[in-house]
């Protein structure tokens, strides 16, 4: 079942524009990660927000969590052409079962040089 | 750096073949997942291990089996091929720490399936 929604599906930018994707969910969660795939590879780890975090930054990666609407933002700040991927988020669910993740359906990126 | 790897990038195999991908991570990781990707449907959990030779069923078990004998290997089974399962498919690791939930999952490079 899928839990991260992401939106939205697509977005295309300038090179040097800031580009922002959302994602919501709908149980209680632990924490909430997000991830980078290039075309045909895997998926690579960007930040992990934990569900007591508001704010996260990496780099030119902002992550905000608000867990009362269930729901979280990515903002990478002056992309570039490279940033051009699918961005996923992914929800560790809170309670049992708190193995695995449970990954939303992605927004493509596309950065315009 | 934290390493997965799967057996092959591109896989060609007939209907009713039993198939084989091998996944093997380097950083003594509990847990272990294999996913399948699809356009339109994101990533589907098919099962996922959290110890040596325990495992639970995903999402989407059907027609698939697993194994992991050793810690650092595990391994997804196609019982019998099909043409459904023309997929691309991905191996992750992590660890687990109590009041953390599960941390993040390093990914292999991917196995494009083709059956035919």
């Amino acid at each position: 079942s899928q839990q991260g929604e992401e939106d939205p599906q697509a977005l295309s930018i300038q090179e040097g524009e800031n580009a922002t994707m959302n994602c919501s969910y709908k149980t209680s969660i632990n924490n909430l990660q997000w991830y980078r795939q290039n075309s045909g590879r895997g998926l690579v780890h960007l930040i992990l927000i934990r569900s007591n975090e508001r704010e996260k930054h990496s780099g030119r990666l902002r992550v905000t969590l608000d867990t009362s609407k269930k729901s979280s933002s990515l903002l990478i700040t002056a992309s570039r052409a490279a940033d051009t991927a699918s961005y996923f988020c992914a929800t560790a669910a809170g309670g049992g079962s708190n193995y695995k993740l449970t990954f939303g359906k992605g927004t493509l990126l596309t950065v315009n040089p | 750096d934290v390493k997965v790897t799967q057996s092959s990038r591109y896989l060609v195999k007939r209907t009713g073949e039993k198939v084989f991908l091998e996944c093997v991570q380097d950083m003594d990781h509990e847990n272990m997942f294999w996913y399948r990707q699809d356009p339109g449907l994101g990533l589907r959990l098919i099962y996922f291990s959290y110890d040596v030779k325990m495992k639970e069923k995903g999402d989407i078990p059907e027609g698939y089996s697993v194994s992991r004998e050793k810690k650092e290997r595990f391994s997804l089974i196609l019982e019998s091929a099909s043409t459904n399962q023309t997929s691309m498919y991905l191996c992750a690791s992590s660890f687990y720490r109590s009041g953390l939930g599960t941390g993040e999952q390093y990914f292999g490079p991917g196995t494009r399936l083709t059956v035919t």
